[in-house]
């Protein structure tokens, strides 16, 4: 079975772009999960998305947006790119919901780089 | 607020050492703990999962161990190996209505040849 893809691997942009990540989550999971993870603050949560819905949101500005397919393939947007949102994103999926408690997998992550 | 805390933030063991890393997390009200892995620059690897009721789970060299009571984790690693190498990250994925897993800053490994 395939992993968690995600798509780029790497992006370079510069402040006051926008961007959006792909990510795929393994055959058969509905929940993805998205964190970003800086040297500073470490791994955050961004948002959760189980069946095209947001259930979760982490404690991140409306800049940070996020949206599910009917696949459940996943894309995060990041509007009005600021040079403190440099970092390696990093998305997750599990069968089901977070709540019920099955074991998250993640991608290799998108580096993104904001000159 | 939910708060995980590892400790140390650094390690470095000669090969064939036994060793323990600590996690410990300020809110009982979990429904599991997983322990990960991350080389350089890629994205996490699992190697654990505990659920709330349980107390151990044990993969190979690995035994992670769950207090929940007393806010503690451990993440034993048996007969080191310099493959082991990684940051080690534990997080705990938080019950009441806002389900997340909140990440340690993890423990940096170095197995020495």
């Amino acid at each position: 079975k395939a992993g968690v893809t995600q798509t780029p691997r790497y992006l370079i942009k510069t402040r006051g772009q926008q961007v959006t990540l792909s990510c795929s989550p393994i055959s058969g999971h509905r929940s993805v999960s998205w964190y970003q993870q800086t040297p500073g603050q470490g791994l955050q949560f961004l948002f959760e998305y189980f069946s095209e819905t947001q259930r979760n949101k982490g404690n991140f500005p409306g800049r940070f947006s996020g949206r599910q397919f009917s696949n459940s393939r996943s894309e995060m947007n990041v509007s009005t790119l600021e040079l403190g949102d440099s970092a390696l994103y990093l998305c997750a999926s599990s069968p089901t919901l977070l709540a019920g408690s099955y074991e998250q997998y993640f991608g290799p992550g998108t580096r993104l780089t904001v000159t | 607020k939910q708060e995980v805390t590892q400790i140390p933030a650094a390690l470095s063991v000669p090969e064939g050492e036994n060793l323990v890393l600590n996690c410990s997390f300020t809110d009982s009200a979990i429904y599991n703990l997983q322990w990960f892995r991350q080389d350089p620059g890629k994205g996490l690897t699992s190697l654990l999962l505990i659920q709330s009721s349980q107390r151990e789970q044990t993969s190979g060299r690995l035994n992670a161990s769950l207090d929940k009571s007393s806010g503690r984790s451990t993440l034993y690693i048996a007969a080191s190996q310099p493959g082991d190498s990684a940051t080690y990250l534990c997080a705990v994925l938080t019950q009441g209505g806002s389900e997340k897993l909140v990440f340690g800053k993890g423990t940096k490994l170095t197995v020495n040849p």
